[in-house]
């Protein structure tokens, strides 16, 4: 059973460009939420997608959009870029969205985004 | 501002002996909080939760408190294995009980058990 997979690994992005990242949630899957973790600092919630649509959103600029499939897979993407866009991009999937503390947010390893 | 404070980057402790994590939170409205491992390489993966109507939820070795009148909690492993070695993120949801929503993150505490 494939955990969380998120693609590529690493990217080195130059400032103003744009950038894709990607993610399928765990088999049997249907939520996806993505985060920042910037050097020394927690992951930071970005957005989370439910049934092809935005759910909840935290406190990111528009520059950072998203988009899941009906297959639930998930990309972000980031257009700008800026230096402090460089961190690690988490990916995080669950069944549903209302579940209790025998359920929980699986993660993926992450995206290493370098911006120069 | 960071509403999930996680004070101490660093904890070391020798082997067999307990790993007492600290969490600090501002925010009243969190419900249900978590404590995650990350592995370097490796994605967040979830260890034990507690909700915010109770004071304390145990898992083998590893065992939540939750001090809600000083929004504080710990997380004691005991006893402490060299494979512990890792980040601890504490959590925190105020998503109405649920845990799947958006998660608020301490900075961590990079734990090192040492035989």
């Amino acid at each position: 059973d494939a955990g969380v997979t998120q693609s590529p690994t690493h990217l080195i992005k130059t400032r103003g460009q744009q950038v894709t990242l990607r993610c399928s949630p765990k088999s049997g899957h249907d939520t996806v939420s993505w985060y920042q973790q910037a050097l020394g600092q927690g992951p930071q919630f970005i957005f989370q997608y439910y049934e092809e649509e935005e759910r909840q959103r935290g406190n990111f600029p528009d520059r950072f959009s998203g988009h899941q499939f009906p297959n639930y897979s998930s990309e972000l993407n980031v257009n700008a870029l800026l230096l402090g866009d460089s961190a690690l991009y988490l990916c995080a999937s669950s069944f549903g969205t209302s579940g209790w503390d025998t359920d929980t947010q699986y993660f993926g390893p992450g995206t290493r985004l370098t911006v120069l | 501002d960071q509403q999930v404070k996680q004070n101490s980057p660093s904890l070391s402790v020798q082997e067999g002996r307990i790993s007492i994590l600290n969490c600090d939170y501002t925010n009243s409205m969190f419900d249900y909080f978590l404590w995650y491992k990350k592995y370097p390489a490796e994605g967040p993966t979830f260890l034990i939760s507690i909700s915010s109507i109770k004071d304390k939820n145990e898992d083998g070795r590893f065992t939540v408190f939750l001090n809600k009148s000083a929004k504080h909690l710990s997380l004691h492993i005991v006893p402490s294995q060299p494979g512990d070695s890792a980040v601890y993120f504490c959590a925190a949801s105020a998503d109405r009980g649920s845990t799947l929503g958006r998660l608020y993150f301490g900075r961590g505490t990079q734990l090192t058990v040492w035989p």
